[in-house]
């Protein structure tokens, strides 16, 4: 079936570094592939999608691009900030608009 | 517009005890699903509905009902609550289409099971 694998792990950087979270996925076709952020003690907010193959999604500095060779779905930001603390996940649609979740990365930016 | 909303937003359950999370949208969204967030497992789909008076399974239905009465609302009912069932549960909602499936998640509810 379905599924999305995120690199293992916390990411801890200092302010201004740059940001990659891998993220792969497995699934039949090429479905739409999301990137949504939970900031402490809220729910998921949409953070950036690419609907086919080849495209880059874009939002607040981040990007992903959809790689069909590699079945990837990166999460890079040039220079992050305190205020990018959150944990991240990978997401891909499924039938129903149904979504099929990577494990997430808890992602903590230090002044 | 408030989105989708969810109460309560934090419960304390005794195990066996039985109770309904709510979820409302007020964005006509035809679509609506329950995921449930674990630390270390993202998250899981437990029901999802595509209009009133459909409901379907997602990957973890056991132990939990839905039901769909209006496009507005989807509760989701615990029928005799367990510790395994403590978590924190989010109510999503989205309309069919390409390019407009962005689902819009509530704030959550946590739940502890004792």
């Amino acid at each position: 079936g379905d599924s999305v694998t995120q690199m293992e792990g916390p990411v801890t950087l200092s302010e201004e570094a740059f940001l990659t979270i891998n993220c792969t996925y497995t699934a039949t076709g090429y479905p739409s592939l999301f990137w949504y952020v939970q900031y402490p003690g809220e729910g998921l907010q949409l953070l950036l999608k690419a609907t086919k193959a080849d495209d880059k999604g874009s939002n607040k500095g981040f990007e992903a691009t959809y790689r069909k060779e590699t079945t990837s779905f990166h999460l890079e930001k040039g220079s992050v900030q305190v205020s990018d603390s959150a944990v991240y996940f990978c997401a891909l649609r499924q039938g129903n608009n149904r979504l099929a979740f990577g494990k997430g990365n808890q992602v903590v930016v230090i002044p | 517009n408030a989105g989708v909303t969810q109460t309560p937003k934090f419960q304390v359950l005794k195990t066996g005890q039985s109770m309904t999370l709510q979820c409302a949208q007020d964005m006509n969204h035809e679509y609506m699903s329950w995921y449930r967030q674990d630390p270390g497992m993202g998250l899981r789909l437990i029901h999802y509905s595509v209009g009133a008076g459909i409901t379907d399974q997602g990957e973890v239905p056991n132990g939990y009902n839905v039901s769909r009465s209006t496009t507005e609302d989807f509760p989701l009912r615990l029928l005799s609550a367990a510790p395994s069932q403590t978590s924190v549960y989010f109510c999503a909602s989205s309309t069919p289409g390409q390019g407009t499936e962005t689902q819009y998640f509530g704030p959550g509810t946590r739940l502890l099971v004792l």
